[in-house]
């Protein structure tokens, strides 16, 4: 069953704006993931945030995670137009550990 | 090195045929994954499995099955192939199943 749900499905900003993706689920989690998908490719890893943990940084990235409302959110600073990619979170369904993926939301960065 | 493979990158082929994708890790990992994605960018999880356990999708159909020869690999194969199945298909692994899943780039599956 689908566990993450991305808000927005689509998001376009332009170059050095930043965007904002949130991440909502529905049962208890160990962990939450975010990964990136260039059309055409496959996902790449970007954080890893557990569920004692409110907040982690990566670069320009910076992920939150608020477990009381069952969500999370992505947000990449002074976007670059090679931001642009669809996003995923993924967490695992209560107890089994198991990556489960959104839709994913799919941002487009302008020049 | 590609850490995770997965080959071919394209299939296209005709209803009723079998067909498998392979995949292989050279990341020591113990834990590997299949994922459909559709058109509309969905990524379901069809299969997990390590060497002491496969979980699969309730919602997968029996055509798939995976079949894992070792460790360092895990294929799909699928039998009597439907229009429906067009879709990518993604191999993953993992150390564990809490940890950060490595992704293949993925085989585009196109059932005419």
């Amino acid at each position: 069953s689908q566990q993450g749900e991305e808000d927005p499905q689509a998001l376009s900003i332009q170059e050095g704006e930043n965007a904002t993706m949130n991440c909502s689920y529905k049962t208890s989690i160990n962990n939450l993931q975010w990964y990136r998908q260039n059309s055409g490719r496959g996902l790449v890893h970007l954080i890893l945030i557990r569920s004692n943990e409110r907040e982690k940084h990566s670069g320009r990235l910076r992920v939150t995670l608020d477990t009381s409302k069952k969500s999370s959110s992505l947000l990449i600073t002074a976007s670059r137009a090679a931001d642009t990619a669809s996003y995923f979170c993924a967490t695992d369904e209560g107890g089994s550990y198991i990556p489960t993926f959104g839709r994913g939301t799919s941002l487009i960065v302008h020049p | 090195d590609t850490a995770v493979s997965q080959t071919p990158k394209y299939l296209v082929t005709q209803m009723g045929n079998d067909k498998s994708i392979k995949c292989e890790q050279n990341l020591g990992h113990d834990t590997m994954y299949w994922y459909k994605q559709d058109s509309k960018k969905f990524l379901k999880i069809m299969f997990s499995y390590n060497n002491k356990e496969l979980i699969i999708n309730e919602t997968v159909p029996n055509r798939f099955s995976p079949k894992s020869p070792d460790k360092a690999h895990l294929n799909l194969h699928i039998n009597s192939l439907e229009l429906g199945d067009s879709a990518v298909y993604f191999c993953a692994s993992s150390q564990d199943w809490q940890g950060r899943a490595f992704f293949g780039q993925g085989t585009r599956l196109t059932v005419v």
